[in-house]
């Protein structure tokens, strides 16, 4: 079936430091790929998105490129800061079955410290 | 402020003791959802609602019911919890499924609520 793997956390950086969490999936057709995030005691919030290969998500300073050739949707920030502590998940957008779902991977917890 | 509550927060129960957690949307949503998450595992769907009285089982659905009579509300209920349903539970909700059309709705994530049951 469809599945999401992500790298293992914790990723723990200095502030302004290059940050890169990967995202791999496993599709049958072309689903739409996201990353949410979740900030600690909250629930997920929609980070970006990117519904067709090649297409590039953005928000807050974070980038994905969804890149079908490798299965693959990293999530990228130039310079981290410690507001950016969180748990980011990846995810795609599933319509086996019948119907509209989506499937997240495990979660990758982020640790910015000053 | 448009917004998705769940109550309680935080919970600890004991083993068979029935249990509801509410989940309410102010957004005129028609689709709602409801997952788990555990480490290591991300959010695993439970049940989801396309509409009133429209209720389908998700991915890990044993154990649990839920119901649609209204529109904002769709409380998931746990006739006798066990330990292993102890998680970090999540109701979310949209405009309408997550992919229709083509276009993505946007789900929206209540606060969390966790759950112990001893």
């Amino acid at each position: 079936g469809n599945s999401v793997t992500q790298m293992e956390g914790p990723v723990t950086l200095s502030e302004e430091a290059f940050l890169t969490i990967n995202c791999t999936y496993t599709a049958t057709g072309y689903p739409s790929l996201f990353w949410y995030v979740q900030y600690p005691g909250e629930g997920l919030q929609l980070l970006l998105k990117a519904t067709k290969a090649d297409d590039k998500g953005s928000n807050k300073g974070f980038e994905a490129t969804y890149r079908k050739e490798t299965t693959s949707f990293h999530l990228e920030k130039g310079s981290v800061q410690v507001s950016d502590s969180a748990v980011y998940f990846c995810a795609l957008s599933d319509r086996s079955g019948g119907y509209n779902k989506l499937i997240f991977g495990a979660g990758t917890r982020l640790a910015v410290h000053p | 402020e448009a917004q998705v509550t769940q109550n309680p927060r935080y919970l600890i129960t004991v083993t068979g003791k029935k249990l509801t957690v509410t989940c309410s949307q102010n957004m005129n949503h028609e689709y709602m959802s409801w997952y788990r998450q555990d480490p290591g595992l991300g959010l695993r769907q439970i049940y989801y609602s396309m509409n009133v009285e429209v209720t389908d089982k998700g991915d890990v659905p044993e154990g649990y019911k839920v119901s649609r009579k209204e529109k904002r509300n769709f409380p998931l209920i746990l006739e006798s919890p066990s330990p292993n349903q102890t998680s970090l539970y999540f109701c979310a909700s949209s405009l309408r499924g997550p992919l229709t059309s083509g276009s993505y709705n946007e789900q929206f994530f209540g606060p969390g609520t966790r759950l112990t049951v001893l």
